[in-house]
């Protein structure tokens, strides 16, 4: 089974300003990793994947994360925040091989103010 | 591509009533979809999964009998919440496995706010 702990519940940051949110993960197996993004009363949007490959992965709205594997991190980074990025975020891990399911991490709620 | 809808996106309904909620994959084919159920300030619990043709697999806790779910299409899933009461009151989301290059992915609706009274 895996497991996903977002650490930070919120996270304030001013506008234009760099944020990272962390995700770590627990796993027996190989996993994919994802982050969505979730907007008031919506459902989930995908930022971006990792499935295998490059390390460094580049999402939407100018987000990105690194999947460092002797960690089992796969934190979330963008260089300067909008205000429109203010939202929840889900870190989630599926297995890999098998079209499994998602267990997501519990949120982090970006808050961006000017 | 890849768009899932849910109907409706609110309902409200009287306690002891059953409402049912509709998933569809609008512009592609999904053998498989999950339901979630979602609380204030919580993170997405997985239900159930919903194979094409076959019965749904539930999570450990959820009962099967009260959260019906039909997946009697390869775009549409259903969940029918029976006898509803308050306490299920709560934001149910569907995500359906995508095809081909993305079946390594969910694609997830928008969600529909169960209230009940």
């Amino acid at each position: 089974a895996q497991s996903v702990t977002q650490l930070d519940s919120q996270v304030p940051v001013f506008e234009e300003a760099p944020v990272e949110l962390r995700c770590n993960y627990s796993s027996s197996v190989s996993v994919y990793l994802f982050w969505y993004v979730q907007y008031p009363n919506q459902g989930l949007q995908l930022l971006l994947k990792y499935l295998s490959g490059s390390t460094l992965v580049k999402g939407i709205n100018g987000f990105e994360a690194e999947f460092n594997k002797s960690q089992t991190s796969f934190h979330l980074r963008k260089p300067s925040v909008h205000i429109s990025d203010t939202a929840e975020y889900f870190c989630a891990v599926s297995a890999t091989g098998t079209a499994s399911k998602l267990t997501f991490g519990t949120g982090t709620r970006l808050q961006v103010t000017l | 591509g890849a768009v899932v809808s849910q109907h409706p996106s609110w309902v409200i309904c009287k306690s002891g009533t059953s409402v049912k909620i509709e998933c569809r994959s609008l512009d592609f084919q999904a053998t498989t979809m999950f339901w979630y159920r979602q609380f204030p300030k919580q993170s997405l619990m997985l239900m159930a999964t919903s194979n094409e043709g076959s019965k749904a697999t539930y999570e450990q806790g959820v009962e099967k009998d009260k959260f019906l779910i039909n997946h009697a299409s390869l775009t549409l899933s259903t969940l029918t919440v029976t006898s509803a009461h308050p306490e299920d009151s709560s934001f149910y989301i569907c995500s359906a496995r995508g095809t081909g290059a993305t079946y390594n992915e969910q694609f997830f609706g928008p969600g529909t706010r169960l209230t009940v009274l």
